[in-house]
């Protein structure tokens, strides 16, 4: 149980465009979605916190108009990287966790989605 | 300012001995610590938690301790196998709800 899923694990694309990466609890409803960045042999920098039905939280120095975070229903989240730069590649891992007890919650990563921008 | 430090360097060991992993603090308070395993170009996966009135825990050949006077977190896995080689990160709330801040990680390698 608790299984996330990303889509698409890697993508390449031009400078200048945008990218959308989805991230699905596929068995478990999840209250908040967390939205990571990871730069090759580093630890992975939360990027933003999101609820359903609400906006994103985002964390410092994380662009809010460049990562448009939406998360519109309890199973759904998606990550848009608008007008990408080759230094917006990266390695994204979003996941999600299932509520109740917020001091508690274990969070359940997705197997992330590597961006290359040319 | 806070930090979370685990040894930036491989461990080395032999498979059948017991790996030692390590997460040190500073400025935080958590209420808990997780510890995630995390193989190359996959997204982590969860293992422990520990709560902060919580000196050990177990889970299998796994054990993970807690010293919140030591702001230091200890992870165990005994009897290594090669299968247990991957990058263990520690994790631990930042008194803001459910977030998590994660250590560098430690790579493990188990030679058989």
């Amino acid at each position: 149980g608790a299984v996330v899923s990303q889509h698409p694990s890697w993508v390449i694309c031009k400078s200048g465009t945008s990218v959308k990466i989805e991230c699905r609890s596929l068995d478990f409803q999840a209250t908040t979605m967390f939205w990571y960045r990871q730069f090759p042999k580093q630890s992975l920098m939360l990027m933003a916190t999101s609820n359903e039905g609400s906006k994103a939280t985002y964390e410092q120095g994380v662009e809010k108009d460049k990562f448009l975070i939406n998360h519109a229903s309890l199973t759904l989240s998606t990550l848009t990287v608008t007008s990408a730069h080759p230094e917006d590649s990266s390695f994204y891992i979003c996941s999600a966790s299932m509520g109740g007890s917020a001091s508690t919650d274990t969070q359940y990563f997705g197997p992330g989605t590597r961006l290359t921008v040319l | 300012s806070q930090k979370i430090e685990q040894n930036s360097e491989a461990l080395n060991i032999q498979e059948g001995k017991t790996a030692t992993l390590t997460c040190n603090y500073t400025n935080y308070s958590p209420a808990y610590l997780q510890w995630y395993r995390q193989d190359p170009g996959r997204g982590p996966v969860f293992l422990l938690l520990i709560r902060e009135n919580e000196k050990e825990k177990r889970k299998e050949r796994l054990k993970v301790t807690f010293d919140t006077t030591l702001k230091q977190s200890l992870f165990h896995i005994t009897a290594s196998q090669p299968a247990d080689s991957a990058t263990y990160l520690c994790a631990l709330n930042n008194n803001a709800g459910n977030m998590l801040t994660f250590g560098g990680g430690t790579r493990l390698m188990v030679k058989p």
